[in-house]
């Protein structure tokens, strides 16, 4: 148990929904990283936070959009949905920054019908 | 090397042998070098994160090396259990002006053979 908690675990929906992804970081842990992982691609980062402001921005979608609150704990919006949204979305936490060990959730199957 | 890049893509063994794969990555700019472990059904799991030109990291029968110059680690498995078979990645995070990103490869997958 890496101490990442993502929910939910699966998640089903219908193109042009919007769905919100949540990510509760290991104890302690000031950063808060979301990446995205499709068939054939490996894990594509998309944003980061730390301690509640945006540190750094991948390639995020603009119908997307995150936050992280001051408990911490991250959310991921992602709206207008397309097939091509369908990913498994990862969560991952670290004490402060990236030359630190990533610790990541279990993910949340997305699957747009 | 503009991405990460690991090979090869798979590679089948048979318990006992020892292997190794190679991460690629821009030796510019460069900060850190991770490896993770990816079994089917979970999630990434860190195995080392390695910062100096040198650097040699073990983790029981798993260890790695890392030269920033020519950009590239070895990621060493001794004596190969089925239980090592997973996906394993490396990222490689280099200074980006005002932030800082953490680039994966597209990992090695290892299938172990009893």
């Amino acid at each position: 148990d890496s101490g990442v908690t993502q929910t939910p675990k699966h998640l089903i929906t219908a193109t042009g929904q919007r769905v919100t992804l949540r990510c509760s970081p290991r104890s302690g842990d000031l950063s808060v990283y979301w990446y995205q992982q499709s068939l054939d691609q490996g894990l594509q980062f998309l944003i980061q936070y730390y301690n509640g402001e945006e540190r750094a921005k991948g390639n995020i979608l603009e119908r997307f959009s995150a936050q992280q609150f001051p408990d911490l704990h991250s959310e991921l919006n992602l709206s207008s949905l397309e097939l091509g949204d369908s990913a498994l979305y990862f969560c991952a936490s670290s004490r402060r920054g990236l030359n630190e060990k990533l610790f990541f959730g279990s993910g949340t199957q997305l699957s747009v019908l | 090397i503009l991405n990460v890049e690991q090979s090869p893509q798979s590679l089948h063994v048979q318990e006992g042998d020892s292997t190794n794969f190679t991460c690629s990555f821009p030796s510019s700019n460069f900060y850190a070098l991770h490896w993770y472990r990816w079994e089917t059904a979970k999630s990434p799991e860190a195995l080392f994160v390695m910062t100096l030109n040198g650097d040699e990291k073990k983790k029981g029968r798993i260890s790695a090396t890392l030269n920033t110059k020519e950009g590239y680690s070895y990621l060493y498995i001794k004596g190969s259990q089925p239980e090592d078979s997973a996906t394993y990645l490396c990222a490689s995070l280099a200074y980006g002006g005002a932030t800082n990103k953490l680039i994966f490869g597209t990992g090695t997958l290892l299938a172990v053979q009893p």
